[in-house]
């Protein structure tokens, strides 16, 4: 299976702040590559696929990037509702899988 | 309104039997692949079955040949009968429904569910 890594596994950051999470692919994956967002008590909600493409509903602050082995998640300027895990996952070879998910915590 | 709404979870002993149901509303059912999806407290995604729209069925390894995955598209419905239950099986398990990526035993998941908890113990 591929595995999914992703960096940091927990970031402290603040309102207004640019995030930036990193997701690497132990083998090229293209750019079959989803990122999610969950809450506490909350199932997850896909926020980009295919790497880069917004998912429709998304803020426009949320965008990705990257191919092959290394992607990115970015957020500018955070928003207070903006706090919670987020993960990647990867489609490019079965069976899918995810990160191990990094949490945006308040600083 | 869209939506997946999950049922069937709780406890029970190890080696015990459950089933999960998934009912769908707002969209075409029969149209999506449809997965279950498992998080353990604390823990991270993990990918559990799937259920093409052509009635083919996919397993990750930890639950093959325990685990059966069905859907009832006149009920609109996805089910997960899961046998000789384990300890590690205890989780929340999320009903998603799937769009297919490059092949067709590739998913991403842009419906989810809100969980139904199963928990594994005596």
């Amino acid at each position: 299976d591929i595995q999914m890594t992703q960096s940091p596994s927990t970031l402290s950051a603040s309102v207004g702040d640019r995030v930036t999470i990193t997701c690497r692919a132990s083998q090229s994956i293209s750019s079959w590559l989803a990122w999610y967002q969950q809450k506490p008590g909350k199932a997850p909600k896909l926020l980009i696929y295919k790497a880069s493409s917004l998912e429709s509903g998304v803020p426009s602050r949320f965008s990705g990037s990257g191919s092959g082995t290394g992607f990115t998640l970015t957020i500018t300027s955070l928003q207070p509702d903006d706090f919670a895990t987020y993960y990647c996952q990867q489609y490019n070879t079965y069976p899918a899988t995810f990160g191990q998910g990094t949490k945006v915590e308040i600083k | 309104e869209v939506q997946l709404v999950e049922s069937g979870g709780g406890l029970v002993q190890p080696g015990g039997s459950l089933r999960l149901s998934c009912a769908a509303s707002g969209f075409m059912f029969s149209s999506y692949d449809m997965h279950w999806v498992r998080q353990a407290t604390g823990k991270g995604l993990e990918w559990v079955s799937g259920f093409g729209t052509a009635g083919h069925t996919y397993y990750a390894d930890s639950v093959k040949g325990r685990f059966t995955i069905s859907g009832e598209n006149a009920r609109n419905s996805l089910y997960l009968q899961m046998n000789s239950l384990r300890a590690g099986d205890t989780a929340v398990y999320y009903c998603a429904r799937a769009l297919v990526g490059i092949t067709r035993t590739n998913w991403y998941f842009d419906l989810w569910g809100r969980g139904t908890l199963v928990t594994v113990s005596s």
